[in-house]
């Protein structure tokens, strides 16, 4: 099972914002920036949000990340219907020396 | 830009070996690190390993005494082996690419379609 922890679902209407949990430890958000994917249904993972708060061009600015102690957040602010997708958060573990997922978030917009 | 194209069978029988291709156009594989990823049906997203042109390699630790990832430069190409398959290997798998810096900081940036594997008798 995955060391970081996630909400399985989030919703909002369009215009509305949104913010996914991720929840750590020590060994891996506590001592690592992290990394978010978005996942269109039926497509491969997307590139969000790197180093916690940074966006990969071509992201929109409504996607915001932030990170503090051994969590991390992501908001969508002023929701879309294109941002109804699956979101994964994702950090380095320092004690497993490998990279962990978060158990994804199924974010539908109402 | 970079592209990535996953290659292998669909169809691997319990206890045999799974073997995929990862074949990269637009970048020397020589230039960055390379991940598999995969996510069985209907889950999430599960790292599986990285390599780097320096021989360096990562795996995840339930999956490292099964998991072989290498490069082929003169092909172009990186690609998994995953011994012992068993139903529980069932899953869409993603080549990746990442930036050369230290513990996937900037994240894997480029992915490839996916290819699904199904592990049956």
């Amino acid at each position: 099972q995955s060391v970081l922890t996630q909400p399985p679902s989030a919703s909002g209407t369009p215009g509305q914002r949104v913010t996914i949990s991720c929840s750590g430890g020590n060994s891996n958000i506590g001592r690592n920036t992290v990394n978010w994917y978005q996942q269109l249904p039926g497509a491969a993972p997307k590139l969000l949000m790197y180093k916690s708060n940074q966006r990969p061009s071509g992201v929109p600015d409504r996607f915001s990340g932030s990170r503090s102690g051994t969590s991390a957040s992501l908001a969508i602010s002023g929701l879309q219907s294109e941002d109804e997708a699956d979101y994964y958060c994702a950090a380095w573990d320092e004690s497993l020396d490998g990279y962990v997922f978060g158990t994804g978030t199924k974010v539908t917009v109402l | 830009q970079v592209q990535l194209q996953e290659s292998g069978p669909g169809l691997v029988k319990p206890s045999e070996t799974l073997s995929l291709t990862c074949t990269v156009s637009g970048a020397s594989v020589s230039s960055y690190y390379w991940s598999w990823v995969r996510q069985p049906p209907g889950k999430g997203l599960e790292w599986i390993a990285y390599v780097y042109k320096s021989g360096s390699t990562r795996y995840n630790p339930s999956l490292k005494s099964r998991a072989t990832i290498s490069l082929d430069m003169s092909k172009n190409q990186f690609s998994l082996r995953l011994t012992s398959v068993t139903a529980a290997d069932t899953a869409v798998y993603y080549c990746t690419k990442h930036n050369v810096v230290p513990v996937l900081e900037e994240g894997l940036d480029v992915w490839g379609q996916g290819t699904t594997v199904t592990v049956s008798s």
